[in-house]
């Protein structure tokens, strides 16, 4: 059971928005810690989405969005493609158990 | 151009200590910032962090894993070692190694993983 709880599954229809949300508490994302999020597609490693909280690698499209509040943190992606159906997963510092963070991951599946 | 690969054996026995050798190229351990660390994920489960290394060498290991883990680097042959020790069958899992992306803790490049399974 991860500290930070995602919810198991999203899904949504092409060019609709999703959104995936990440929630903590006061010793992790409350604290003020920033959050990443990957994206795993089937049978691969995870790749860098979001880091800090809002910031998008190079040629990760604009599609894809990050946001923080309080104790919780959401993914967003808008005009939603079949190639987007994949796992995604949110990581933070957790100061009480003084280590890096995973969520339990959430399955987007595109309908 | 970063990549970034694992190696080590893909059958363990429980008991037996694991080694995992992550072997990268297109940046420097040595240079400021840099880190390389390793995440696990059993099968149909999600991440878990390891452990980290800095530039510095400085570690950093994950705390219900702290007494069976050690991460060394070899600057020279582009290197980051990870041992556990004590494997049982719930350690199965893929373990990837990856690069810290400099000024953030996250993790920017990632190898393809190695499948480890702990069986007797």
């Amino acid at each position: 059971q991860s500290v930070l709880t995602q919810p198991p599954s999203v899904s949504g229809a092409p060019g609709q928005r999703v959104t995936i949300s990440c929630t903590g508490s006061s010793s992790n994302i409350g604290a003020g810690y920033v959050v990443h999020w990957y994206q795993q597609l089937p049978g691969t490693a995870p790749k860098l989405l979001i880091y800090d909280n809002t910031n998008r690698p190079s040629g990760v499209p604009d599609r894809f969005s990050g946001s923080k509040s309080g104790t919780s943190a959401s993914l967003a992606i808008t005009g939603l493609q079949a190639e987007d159906e994949a796992d995604y997963y949110c990581q933070s510092y957790d100061s009480s158990l003084s280590g890096w963070v995973f969520g339990g991951g959430t399955k987007l599946t595109v309908l | 151009q970063i990549t970034l690969k694992e190696s080590g054996p893909t059958l363990v026995k429980p008991t037996q200590t694991l080694t995992l050798t992550c072997t990268f190229s297109g940046f420097s351990l040595s240079a400021n910032g840099m880190g390389v660390g390793w995440i696990r994920q059993p099968p149909g489960k999600a991440l878990e962090w390891l452990a980290l290394i800095y530039w510095d060498d400085e570690k950093r290991y994950s705390p219900s894993l702290k007494t069976r883990l050690t991460i060394t680097k070899d600057t020279s042959k582009n290197q980051v070692v990870l041992t556990m020790t004590n494997m049982d069958p719930v350690d199965t899992a893929t373990y990837y190694c990856a690069s810290r992306r400099s000024g953030s803790e996250s993790f920017d490049y990632w190898g393809q993983g190695t499948l480890v399974t702990a069986s007797s």
